[in-house]
């Protein structure tokens, strides 16, 4: 079964640094895509970046980078110079077994301090 | 730019009542999706449409069900409000095909059923 791992519940960064938001995947399938999203406390989700298995670069995004390591099966998402406005939910995902599905992780609290 | 609508942002609804949560997008979309997300357990798949009258069950379709009867509107319906049902109710949609399965939401429903 797919299942997607986000072990940081919530997390602090300070203004201007970056961080890392942790994401690791398990599939079988050969081939699969990986998305991440935000979520503000509007409740929008918002599509943020996607890395396809079969790409040999890390996704960027602007500040969004995908830190891609298929053999770890991990996607961790980074986010350079943080800003006030990327307070929020973040969520990684993954293209299920079917190319309908997405299965989601159960999300990371970003909190940005000033 | 894609968009997503939904009927509500807030609706509570008393045990045992039907309710209908409506969802329109603009950018004719083959596929449509109804998730619920609950705190800690991230996204969960409750129903998808791939076609007009077309409907393929997710993970948890139990207590729901939909209907697309044109392209750009899929409705979940509860058909007996339970108090479990309480949640937020997420709907997006995808094009066949392109480069990515990127998903586009719209900005959820609060359902509160006491």
């Amino acid at each position: 079964a797919q299942k997607i791992t986000q072990t940081q519940p919530g997390m602090f960064v300070q203004e201007k640094e970056a961080v890392t938001l942790d994401c690791t995947y398990d599939t079988s399938d050969q081939s699969y895509g990986l998305f991440w999203y935000k979520q503000p406390s509007s409740g929008e989700m918002i599509f943020l970046i996607y890395q396809g298995s079969y790409d040999e670069q890390n996704a960027t995004e602007g500040r969004y980078s995908l830190n891609f390591q298929k053999a770890r099966k991990s996607a961790n998402l980074v986010i350079s110079a943080s800003q006030l406005g990327d307070s929020a939910m973040y969520f990684c995902s993954n293209r299920g077994d079917s190319s309908y599905k997405l299965i989601f992780g159960s999300g990371t609290r970003l909190l940005v301090r000033p | 730019d894609v968009k997503v609508t939904q009927s509500s942002r807030y609706l509570v609804k008393r045990t045992g009542e039907k309710v209908f949560l409506e969802c329109v997008q603009d950018m004719d979309h083959e596929n449509m999706f109804w998730y619920r997300q609950d705190p800690g357990l991230g996204l969960r798949l409750i129903y998808f449409s791939y076609d007009v009258k077309m409907k393929e069950k997710g993970d948890i379709p139990e207590g729901y069900s939909v209907s697309r009867e044109k392209k750009e509107r899929f409705s979940l319906i509860l058909e007996s409000a339970s108090t479990n049902q309480t949640s937020m109710y997420l709907c997006a949609s995808r094009p066949t095909g392109g480069h990515t399965d990127t998903q586009y939401f719209g900005p959820g429903t609060r359902l509160t059923v006491l």
